[in-house]
This record gives C-alpha cells, structure tokens and sequence, in this order.
C-alpha cells in the first residue's frame, strides 16, 4: 500500500534538536491527520487539516508545529522535544471528514 | 467524547480456530472501522463498517448501529493474522477514536 508514504520511517533526535515529518497522499484526499501512539497508550489525535487548513488541535503542545502547504503533503515540525514524546507517529488522510481513513507506514521517534 | 472498549484485551488461538473480536462505543457514529497493525506498526484498513455486515475473505465484520457495537470475526485463523487489532470510532467531528486493541496471537 503506497497510498500514503512517511519520511524517515525512524528518526532519533537529541532535545534540543529541530527535525520534521513529512507525510504525503497520493489519494486525491482533502482531510489530512496526524495521530501518536505511544507505548501502552491508545492512538491520540493531534492534529486535523481539510483543504489546508487547521481544523482542529487536539491540546498538543506548542514544540509540535504542523504544516500543511497543499492538500497532499503534511508536515509536523519538532523542536525541544522530551523523552516522553518517545513515540510512533502516524499520518492518515480520507476522502473527506466522516470517510474512511488511511494511513502511512509510520516514524518511529526516539529522543535522547 | 465518544469512548471505545475492545475485548478481549489478548487472545491466543490455534491454527485454524476461529475468533470474534468486540468493540462497544458509547455514541452514535459516522465511521467506523477496523485495522490491523503488523509488527511494524503499519495500520492496514480491514473494514469501513459504520452499520451493516461486510465480508472480505476469512474476515468478516458487522456492526449494530441501533445498539453500538461491532465485531470482527476472523474464520480459519493462520499465523499471519497476529498483531492487534483496533477499532475506531467517529461521530459527528472528524476525530477517531480508537479502542484499546486485541492483542492476537496464533500458533502453530
């Protein structure tokens, strides 16, 4: 499945590092998601963007920054991290809000 | 928001065995679905079940809308059918939430 593609697939950063990652869909898809999974956690929401716009934060903190310059690339921006954000990192888009979600491969985060 | 409760939380199975997979959400939803997450963490789609029953091979899926729940049956189970299983939910907002996950594993 290459419908949706994530870059690096592993990533280890120091805390006072500035790293991104990219994800981008080649669905023809409007809605764009960022979700977490952490360690004995359920998947969490971060961020949600249709056509581009940010529709909705999901109480992430500010050394998260995404970055959605088209409908088909998203980007999440680090910096300052903490061990805690140690995590797995997917992207997912749909054809809009309410269909049905597909997501890419993954970044596995480590941070030092 | 919506909440999602999947059971069991682990299931070890035989070869060959069959299973049923639960997931119980506590709204009415616009979506749902279920996935398979592999070793590497891909989350592969099984099923966009929000009502109704669909079948793709040896799974199948049905979901209650009127009485919010779903389950995932997995028929003839084979070793490659371990990893975890979730269950998502959304309701009016864009968000999914996902369940817990089953964690399966099928020996030989």
């Amino acid at each position: 499945e290459t419908g949706v593609t994530q870059t690096p697939r592993h990533l280890v950063m120091g805390m006072t590092n500035k790293k991104s990652l990219k994800c981008e869909q080649h669905l023809g898809h409007n809605a764009m998601y960022w979700y977490k999974q952490s360690a004995k956690k359920p998947l969490e929401l971060m961020f949600v963007y249709s056509l581009e716009e940010r529709v909705e934060n999901n109480s992430v903190p500010s050394r998260f920054s995404p970055e959605c310059p088209n409908s088909s690339h998203l980007f999440l921006h680090l910096h300052t991290l903490q061990p805690e954000d140690s995590a797995l990192y997917l992207c997912a888009s749909s054809q809009d809000f309410g269909y049905e979600q597909y997501f890419g491969p993954g970044t596995r985060l480590t941070v030092t | 928001g919506i909440q999602v409760e999947q059971s069991p939380p682990d299931l070890i199975l035989q070869e060959g065995a069959n299973s049923t997979l639960r997931c119980n959400f506590s709204d009415s939803v616009n979506n749902l679905q279920w996935f398979h997450q592999n070793p590497w963490g891909q989350l592969i789609n099984l099923f966009y079940i929000p009502s109704g029953t669909k079948q793709n091979g040896r799974l199948s899926a049905t979901t209650v809308a009127t009485e919010r729940y779903s389950l995932l049956y997995i028929s003839s189970s084979q070793t490659t059918d371990s990893g975890v299983y979730f269950c998502a939910v959304a309701g009016t907002a864009s968000k999914l939430t996902f369940g817990t996950g089953t964690r399966l594993q099928v020996t030989l």
